[in-house]
């Protein structure tokens, strides 16, 4: 148990659809990123928040967006949803800072299925 | 991030150590080495990183080479339960903190 937790496990939608992911860090950590894990694609990041703010982004496409709580959970929303959007969605948390040799420990996954 | 180079798949006898080996030949001096690996479909797991010295934690042991120009992980014992696609990894130490995950190496430990 990496002290990550997501939710929900898994989430089955259609398209055109608009959905909600959770995370919530491990205690203490204060950044927190997402990356997608597709069948062709293999795990690619996608955003990265740091104490609420926004630090870093990768392959996110723009009907995807995320925020950070205050209270440093984590939300990534994904809206008109498409066949290829179904894939395993996985958040990490690391202490954060200026350097990155912080070690990243992933939650378990959400498993999205779009029909 | 420097590209890394690892087998598709190896295999490995239950008991016996696994070696997995890495090939980063374009790593900078300020760059370190991590491995995760991927049991099934659960997040990845943090297995060990390291700079420029061996490294042995519960888990594994990381042996990187003189020229940093490759790694290995070994699993000492290994059990059916380190069946998994282990990725190696390298990340810089400032900047950019994404993971940047290749394919990996799938192992299988057989009983």
């Amino acid at each position: 148990d990496s002290g990550v937790t997501q939710t929900p496990k898994h989430l089955i939608t259609a398209t055109g659809q608009r959905v909600t992911l959770r995370c919530s860090p491990r205690s203490g950590d204060l950044s927190v990123y997402w990356y997608q894990q597709s069948l062709d694609q293999g795990l690619q990041f996608l955003i990265q928040y740091y104490n609420g703010e926004e630090r870093a982004k990768g392959n996110i496409l723009e009907r995807f967006s995320a925020q950070q709580f205050p209270d440093l959970h984590s939300e990534l929303n994904l809206s008109s949803l498409e066949l290829g959007d179904s894939a395993l969605y996985f958040c990490a948390s690391s202490v954060g800072g200026a350097f990155s040799t912080d070690t990243q420990y992933f939650g378990p996954g959400t498993r999205l299925t779009v029909l | 991030d420097a590209k890394t180079t690892q087998p598709t798949s190896m295999d490995c006898a239950e008991g016996r150590a696994a070696n997995l080996p890495c090939n980063h030949s374009t790593i900078s001096g300020n760059e370190y080495v991590y491995w995760y690996r991927q049991i099934h479909s659960q997040g990845p797991q943090y297995i060990i990183h390291g700079l420029k010295n061996n490294e042995t934690n519960e888990m594994a042991s990381l042996i990187i080479t003189e020229d940093r120009k490759s790694s290995t992980l070994i699993l000492p014992h290994a059990t059916l339960r380190d069946t998994a696609v282990y990725y190696c990894i390298v990340r810089v130490a400032e900047g950019a903190q994404k993971l940047v995950f290749g394919q990996g190496t799938r192992l299988t430990i057989n009983p």
